[in-house]
């Protein structure tokens, strides 16, 4: 399988400044990386898709220009929430997609944003 | 477009009853279908996909397409089965994988 590891898994910020979450896959390159927010008690919803080397994909309803995503290399994406608000704390996860079945994801251990 | 509906957000079984979480998906092709789980402060993880036909943990889930299900169960319910799980659904290319809204899962001692 892979590794993925996420830093911060936790994150307390004033409302206005900007946070950047880092997600990295430890043990093997991916060109793909996929960012989830998790509300309580709720599913995950997928933010965005991470591509190495080119700009992302942004799924429907979600602010590009709020929640910035950077894949620069193989083994590390970044998620910046711009502006925090109180309304952006929530968990973000990062995922990778494994190197052999379609549709299998190895995730981070998330990271818990609380804006004040 | 995908869609992966579980109906039950909570189930709470004693420990040795039978267990199934109800799984439905909407897609207009052939899915691969999954089942993820989340442990009390674990990160989430794969616990079993249909081509494997596989069991793990004792669950078991079979993708029936004429009622578009993907139902998990476990004859024998085991506390540490307690948990959050998910059904997943992706394209067979696996460019995305969509989550049901999960359903957690008490086992009671």
């Amino acid at each position: 399988g892979a590794v993925v590891s996420q830093h911060p898994s936790r994150v307390i910020c004033k409302s206005g400044t900007s946070v950047k979450i880092e997600c990295r896959s430890l043990d093997f390159q991916a060109t793909t990386m996929f960012w989830y927010r998790q509300f309580p008690k709720q599913s995950l919803m997928l933010m965005a898709t991470s591509n190495e080397g080119s700009k992302a994909t942004y799924e429907q309803g979600v602010e590009k220009d709020k929640f910035l995503i950077n894949h620069a290399s193989l083994t590390l994406s970044t998620l910046t929430v711009t502006s925090a608000h109180p309304e952006d704390s929530s968990f973000y996860i990062c995922s990778v997609r494994g190197p052999n079945l379609p549709g299998e994801l190895f995730f981070g251990e998330g990271s818990r944003l609380t804006v004040l | 477009a995908q869609r992966v509906t579980q109906p039950e957000k909570l189930l709470s079984v004693f420990k040795g009853a039978p267990v199934e979480l109800k799984c439905n998906y909407s897609y207009s092709g052939s899915p691969e279908l999954f089942w993820y789980v989340q442990y009390s402060r674990q990160r989430l993880q794969l616990l079993l996909r249909h081509i494997s036909r596989e069991s793990i943990k004792g669950f078991t889930a079979d993708l029936n397409k004429g009622e578009t299900s993907f139902h998990l169960k476990k004859p024998f319910a085991q506390e540490e089965d307690s948990a959050m799980y998910y059904c997943a659904l992706s394209s067979p290319a696996g460019n995305m994988l969509t989550f049901g809204g999960g359903t957690r899962l008490m086992v009671k001692p």
